[in-house]
């Protein structure tokens, strides 16, 4: 399966600055990468993903980039606020495969 | 509309006794998926269903682990004779195709927090 490593394991903003969270993956065939955030007592859910045949995608205040040659793509936030306190991971699923293989999560705390 | 569902949320168990966990997906979701998530942890894949046929049991940590879906859309995940190292979140996902890679988002429900003393 997919070998997905996540850094940095905590982070912690001032409010009103940017958030970058870097990940890894083992597969160059690889081609889907979502990102999800888990709020405390919740499931993970989805909040952008990008394509392999895409370097960037935005949506309001997050971002995410990927470089295929690297193997490794990131969430940008701007403008972090309170609410984006939570726990953020990175996913890909192996090429032929149905599941997803998770990073180890990274801890963002927004100070106000 | 509704997401998935997930039943009990909180489950203790003693050791050695026998648990079952309930998902329901979103209604029409073929493919159905269960993750297990330490502390401090990413999810891990346990199983995977598309409709009733289970495709990929290669997460299931052990033989006291047994997932089932009859009817392609509630599932149940029963852990027998429950050990401690069992102690986990163990989360459900539906998603509406069938592709692989699965490049559909994959929806969780809140999941079941399992302590076993």
């Amino acid at each position: 399966g997919e070998n997905v490593e996540q850094h940095p394991s905590t982070l912690s903003v001032q409010e009103g600055d940017s958030a970058v969270i870097k990940c890894t993956y083992s597969d160059s065939a690889s081609n889907y990468f979502p990102w999800y955030k888990q709020e405390l007592g919740k499931g993970p859910q989805l909040i952008i993903d990008i394509r392999s045949n895409v370097g960037e995608k935005k949506d309001q205040r997050i971002a995410v980039t990927l470089n295929k040659t690297a193997k490794h793509f990131s969430l940008h936030i701007t403008e972090t606020q309170p609410e984006d306190s939570a726990v953020y991971f990175c996913a890909a699923p192996a090429p032929n495969d149905y599941k997803l293989s998770f990073g180890a999560g990274t801890t963002v705390t927004v100070r106000a | 509309g509704a997401g998935v569902s997930q039943s009990p949320r909180y489950k203790v168990a003693k050791r050695g006794q026998d648990v079952a966990l309930r998902c329901d997906p979103i209604s029409g979701h073929v493919s159905l998926f269960w993750y297990q998530q330490a502390l401090g942890q990413g999810p891990e894949f346990l199983t995977y269903f598309q409709n009733e046929a289970q495709l990929d049991k290669s997460g299931l940590p052990s033989d006291r682990f047994f997932a089932e879906r009859p009817e392609g859309s509630v599932s149940t995940l029963k852990i027998q004779r429950t050990q401690q190292e069992d102690s986990a979140v163990y989360l459900c996902a539906s998603s509406p195709g069938t592709s692989a890679p699965n490049t559909d988002t994959q929806y969780f429900g809140p999941g079941t927090r399992l302590t076993v003393l």
